[in-house]
């Protein structure tokens, strides 16, 4: 299958501090990608939709400002947690659409951890 | 989205064949099944996807009742790898959203 690359697999920071979260598609060019979020011992819940070369779209109550998404390539997406919590801990999990419509490839998943 | 309903968990032996039923009894005609899963601190990993056909390739089989409302994947000689939580999705073909439920958790013992 499709690979995609998510780096890195894990980041402690500080508690005020920003994290950046990439994301790559290596193998084929991903218009879609999106972002996922999954605390401990629950389901992924999704966090919002990148489009490459427009604004990326949010679900309900997840903050716009606090969690920067850019989509600048085809093979690129990047989300950016800004002055980071501890509430913000998390598994987060990027994925990118293939060719055929609901097939997604996702990444290893960024383990952050605010202190 | 139609919603789907999973078992929460189950237990298959090592080398047989493993049956995750899903019902999805609201679907609608444009709606596809999808089957992913999730391995312990990894992310989720596609395994096979149908709308009324059946399908198979070199992880699974999927059966869907003529109906279409419940499914079965089926794992066909299932290993301790196999172990993982399961999640059936169903979705607009063209619809951007895929949204993940609660999943069964499966356990593969020797």
């Amino acid at each position: 299958g499709a690979v995609v690359s998510q780096h890195p697999s894990r980041v402690i920071c500080k508690s005020g501090t920003s994290v950046k979260i990439e994301c790559r598609s290596l193998d084929f060019q991903a218009t879609t990608m999106f972002w996922y979020r999954q605390f401990p011992k629950q389901s992924l819940m999704l966090m919002a939709t990148s489009n490459e070369g427009s604004k990326a779209t949010y679900e309900q109550g997840v903050e716009k400002d606090k969690f920067l998404i850019n989509h600048a390539s085809l093979t690129l997406s990047t989300l950016t947690v800004t002055s980071a919590h501890p509430e913000d801990s998390s598994f987060y999990i990027c994925s990118a659409e293939w060719v055929v419509p609901g097939v997604l490839f996702f990444g290893s998943g960024t383990q952050l951890s605010v202190l | 989205d139609a919603k789907t309903t999973q078992p929460t968990s189950m237990d298959c032996a090592e080398g047989r064949a493993a049956n995750l039923p899903c019902n999805h009894s609201t679907i609608s005609g444009n709606e596809y099944v999808y089957w992913y899963r999730q391995i312990h601190s990894q992310g989720p990993q596609y395994i096979i996807h149908g709308l009324k056909n059946n399908e198979t390739n070199e992880m699974a089989s999927l059966i869907i009742t003529e109906d279409r409302k419940s499914s079965t994947l089926i794992l066909p000689h299932a290993t301790l790898r196999d172990t993982a939580v399961y999640y059936c999705i169903v979705r607009v073909f063209n619809d951007y959203k895929l949204s993940f439920g609660a999943g069964t958790t499966v356990t593969v013992r020797a």
